[in-house]
């Protein structure tokens, strides 16, 4: 039973750059949501997608974009990139779409370094 | 604002010397109080899920309990290998969304 896979493991970009990171959900789930983690820090919520559809969104300006496919598997668009976007982003899949309160999977994280 | 706060930010423990981590939280409509184990370069694991106070969980040496205001990890004898980042996660009903919010973890290291 595969997990979350996410791709590429480590990316190193510079400033102005734009970056896609991929993710495909643990099978079965239909849900996916994104999450930043900056280094000692807990993950901060980027956005969840649901039935291909933006469903929810956390405090991260519009240089931030997304997009889930039918496959339910999601990608994560970051444009015009500052050093402060150095970071592990981490995909987490779940069931039951919005709202839903299930545990979530997560990948194992693309590091961007961003120079 | 929901917000997470983690005790201690890191904790060094001797085999077999139990321990407890705290998660304090502050949400309007609690939904699920998640435990996630962090290894290094690796992406969170799931441990618990709490819906309600009063709720207890458990999972080898692991136990995890639920109040109206934090929730505790007690570590029973633990070893080397339960060496790791805890996170701490909840989610509510917040202006109708249910954003999860993370606390920043405790950094647990046990010697043999």
């Amino acid at each position: 039973d595969a997990g979350v896979t996410q791709s590429p493991t480590h990316l190193i970009k510079t400033r102005g750059q734009q970056v896609t990171l991929r993710c495909s959900p643990k099978s079965g789930h239909d849900t996916v949501s994104w999450y930043q983690q900056a280094l000692g820090q807990g993950p901060q919520f980027i956005f969840q997608y649901y039935e291909e559809e933006e469903r929810q969104r956390g405090n991260f300006p519009d240089r931030f974009s997304g997009h889930q496919f039918p496959n339910y598997s999601s990608e994560l668009n970051v444009n015009a990139l500052l050093l402060g976007d150095s970071a592990l982003y981490l995909c987490a899949s779940s069931l039951f779409g919005q709202g839903s309160n299930q545990p979530q999977h997560f990948g194992d994280g693309t590091r961007l370094s961003i120079l | 604002e929901d917000q997470v706060t983690q005790s201690p930010e890191a904790l060094r423990l001797q085999e077999g010397e139990s321990s407890s981590l705290n998660c304090s939280y502050t949400v309007s409509g609690l939904r699920g109080l998640f435990w996630y184990r962090q290894d290094p370069g690796k992406g969170p694991e799931f441990l618990f899920t709490l819906y309600s106070a009063g709720e207890e969980k458990e999972k080898e040496r692991l136990k995890a309990t639920l109040t109206k205001k934090e929730s505790f990890l007690h570590i029973t004898a633990p070893k080397p290998e339960d060496s790791a980042t805890y996170l701490c996660a909840v989610q509510s009903l917040s202006g109708g969304s249910y954003i999860p919010t993370f606390g920043r973890g405790t950094s647990l290291i046990v010697h043999p």
